[in-house]
């Protein structure tokens, strides 16, 4: 059962545009979000989190909404430049066992940045 | 970037080999996984270690051990290796578990 879900396995958007990644996820005990990017022969890359208080957090180009209710965030980039392109992993935690939490990983979306 | 390395960064070996694969931080950071990555199913984490000598099952450990003698250092054994797990491997740390910070892989073949 696949409890993050990125439902676009791929995403194209000019240079200059707002790329919008989305992620939504079923287990309602998650707390925290993180987004990752990741280049070819490389490792994944921190880009920005939100935890489950909050609604919005900004860094740079970068912004992450989550609504709760909906049980649903996304990855807003503006404007898009080329070297954005890259796959975009959605990740969740569950803090709430007190202990030893993990974060579970949707399947990634590859956006595509055309100049 | 966080202080994280692999070895070896590529490998083939022969299936019923065993292999190990090392993950090393300069970080000090407590904690530290092993995820594979595949197409089609994202990262799926394999095993991890809140400590040394402490280490716990993820939820596609069947024919991988880990050991954790010391914090700088985590290793990925194959006891037997099978073309199944010819993947590209991750290592990750973290200071308080939030975070996640990965290495930058190990691509495995498995013949």
């Amino acid at each position: 059962d696949q409890q993050v879900k990125q439902n676009s396995p791929s995403l194209s958007v000019q240079e200059g545009r707002i790329s919008i990644l989305n992620c939504d996820y079923t287990n309602s005990m998650f707390d925290y979000f993180l987004w990752y990017k990741k280049y070819p022969a490389e490792g994944p890359t921190f880009l920005i989190s939100i935890s489950s208080i909050k609604d919005k957090n900004e860094d740079g180009r970068f912004t992450v909404f989550l609504n709760k209710s909906a049980k649903h965030l996304s990855l807003h980039i503006v404007p898009s430049q080329p070297g954005d392109s890259a796959v975009y992993f959605c990740a969740a935690s569950d803090g709430s066992g007190g202990s030893n939490y993990k974060l579970t990983f949707g399947k990634g979306t590859l956006l595509t940045v055309n100049p | 970037d966080a202080g994280i390395t692999q070895s070896p960064r590529h490998k083939v070996t022969e299936t019923g080999t065993p292999v190990t694969l090392r993950c090393h931080q300069t970080e000090n950071h407590r904690y530290m996984y092993w995820y594979r990555q595949d197409p089609g199913h994202g990262l799926r984490l394999i095993h991890y270690s809140y400590g040394v000598k402490d280490t716990d099952k993820g939820e596609v450990s069947d024919g991988y051990s880990v050991s954790r003698s010391k914090t700088e250092d985590f290793l990925l054994t194959l006891e037997s290796a099978t073309s199944s797990q010819t993947s590209v491997y991750f290592c990750a740390i973290s200071r308080d578990q939030r975070e996640q910070f990965f290495g930058p892989g190990t691509r495995l073949t498995v013949l």
